[in-house]
């Protein structure tokens, strides 16, 4: 069965301070590992697909990384604007083009 | 180009109403899925629609259904309303690609659904 899970569920850091999320997964056949925001209220809104090991890809202060196991949000001298809630999911060969989410990792950057 | 867009943004029904949710894809978009997202559970997919066609369907029962409209528009039905519907529904749409590529769900706003 197709599993996600994202750690940690909650993360605090201070203006500047860079860090990693991380997301491991199970899949029967990686289609595709996406990366989305989600602020409260708000619907998820879309960052990244990454489709193969050893993938990487960035956007301003973000840079998420793929391995055949897990996927890496890096987050470099992180803004109280980059405080959400990050969600990684997979699709999966399997003809279905549905996304099996995570249950993300709720980040807040302190002034 | 205009995103994905959702009405209404917010509902209040009762026990053993129904509810129809309306989503209007990006243009171009073929595909539109369904989601519903809660506190306990995350986000866990409801169905699929295609060209008119329901493609793909979750886990949830049949008091839950969908359609769509020749121009890629989709409608989400919720029947006899139970208090675990509660929820945040949201609509994605995407290309609709099958086969080798991956296909990019973009999602619009949500609808806030409220049982009392």
């Amino acid at each position: 069965e197709d599993q996600v899970t994202q750690s940690p569920e909650a993360l605090r850091l201070q203006e500047g301070e860079s860090s990693s999320l991380n997301c491991s997964y199970t899949v029967s056949g990686l289609r595709g590992l996406f990366w989305y925001r989600q602020d409260p209220g708000k619907g998820p809104e879309f960052l990244f697909t990454l489709y193969s090991a050893g993938e990487e890809k960035e956007k301003e202060r973000l840079k998420a990384t793929l391995t055949k196991k897990e996927s890496f949000l890096h987050i470099t001298a992180p803004k109280p604007e980059d405080s959400a809630t990050y969600l990684c999911a997979v699709q999966a060969w399997t003809g279905a083009n549905n996304l099996f989410f995570g249950t993300g990792t709720r980040l807040t950057v302190i002034p | 180009k205009a995103g994905v867009t959702q009405t209404p943004r917010y509902l209040i029904k009762t026990r053993g109403q129904q509810v129809t949710l309306s989503c209007s894809p990006i243009s171009g978009h073929r595909s539109v899925s369904w989601y519903q997202q809660t506190p306990g559970q995350g986000l866990q997919f409801l169905f699929e629609y295609f060209s008119e066609t329901q493609r793909n369907k979750g886990n949830f029962p049949g008091r839950f259904s969908g359609r769509q409209f020749s121009n890629s528009r989709s409608e989400m039905n919720v029947s006899t309303l139970e208090l675990g519907d509660s929820a945040l529904y949201l609509c994605a749409s995407s290309l609709g690609l099958a086969g080798t590529f991956t296909d990019t769900q973009y999602f619009g706003p949500g609808t806030r659904l409220t049982v009392l």
